[in-house]
């Protein structure tokens, strides 16, 4: 089964905290690709990151950063000092392969964070 | 980088009426788009994969006939509520991933969502 567990709903942190935002994901593939996208309030979805699965180097971008664990299958994400415009929800998803012959990108459930001045 | 262009932004309707929704990819050309639907804070719920020329793949659970899909070209996608009803009132969401390349490897560009609320 393709799955995507966020466990953690709500996030609240201090401005400046760092945060780590929690993926586990369940897939049978042995290619795929795992992704985390950002909406604020207004409803956008905002692409972070993408990542395939024969890649396990450790990503930094700016205060974000990501470590993507085939072992435990896990795609965690940080954010270094955070910011008051980090506020929103982020979504990790998966993408997987369908018996149809394509792909579908499956979300998890989603962590909204909200950072406090 | 690409645009993903979704409209109308916000749609209120009587019950029993139709809407549709459209989904234009400004810079790229989308053999597959995909039309997602939200409830307040929760995740998003894939409804149907739209293919350009052929059609839709409704997920289970989703009416086909309530929900149609047409992708005409392939650069617009639309979806039309029809006779609407209170509780298809939610944000719609559309995204769409360049044609070319792997196809599992393509990220995917998200239009700004479209909320409707059926009176």
């Amino acid at each position: 089964a393709q799955k995507v567990t966020q466990a953690q709903t709500e996030i609240s942190v201090v401005e400046k905290e760092d945060v780590t935002l929690d993926c586990v994901y369940e897939t049978r593939d042995t290619t795929y690709y795992l992704f985390w996208y950002k909406q604020p309030p207004s409803g956008e979805l905002v692409f972070l990151i993408r990542r395939n699965s024969f890649d396990e180097q450790n990503e930094i971008s700016g205060r974000y950063s990501w470590n993507f664990q085939k072992s435990t299958s896990s795609f965690n994400f940080t954010i270094t000092a955070s910011q008051v415009v980090d506020s929103a929800v982020y979504f990790c998803a998966l993408s997987a392969y369908t018996t149809s012959g394509t792909y579908k990108y499956i979300f998890g459930t989603g962590t909204r964070l909200k950072v406090l001045a | 980088g690409a645009v993903v262009s979704q409209h109308p932004s916000r749609v209120i309707c009587k019950s029993g009426t139709s809407v549709k929704i459209e989904c234009r990819s400004l810079d790229f050309q989308a053999t597959t788009m995909f039309w997602y639907r939200q409830f307040p804070k929760q995740s998003l719920m894939l409804m149907a994969t739209s293919n350009e020329g052929s059609k839709a793949t409704y997920e289970q659970g989703v009416e086909k006939d309530k929900f149609l899909i047409n992708h005409a070209s392939l650069t617009l996608s639309t979806l039309t509520v029809t006779s609407a009803h209170p509780e298809d009132s939610s944000f719609y969401i559309c995204s769409a991933r360049p044609s070319g390349g792997a196809k599992e490897a393509g990220e995917l560009f998200f239009g700004e969502g479209s909320r409707l609320t059926v009176l």
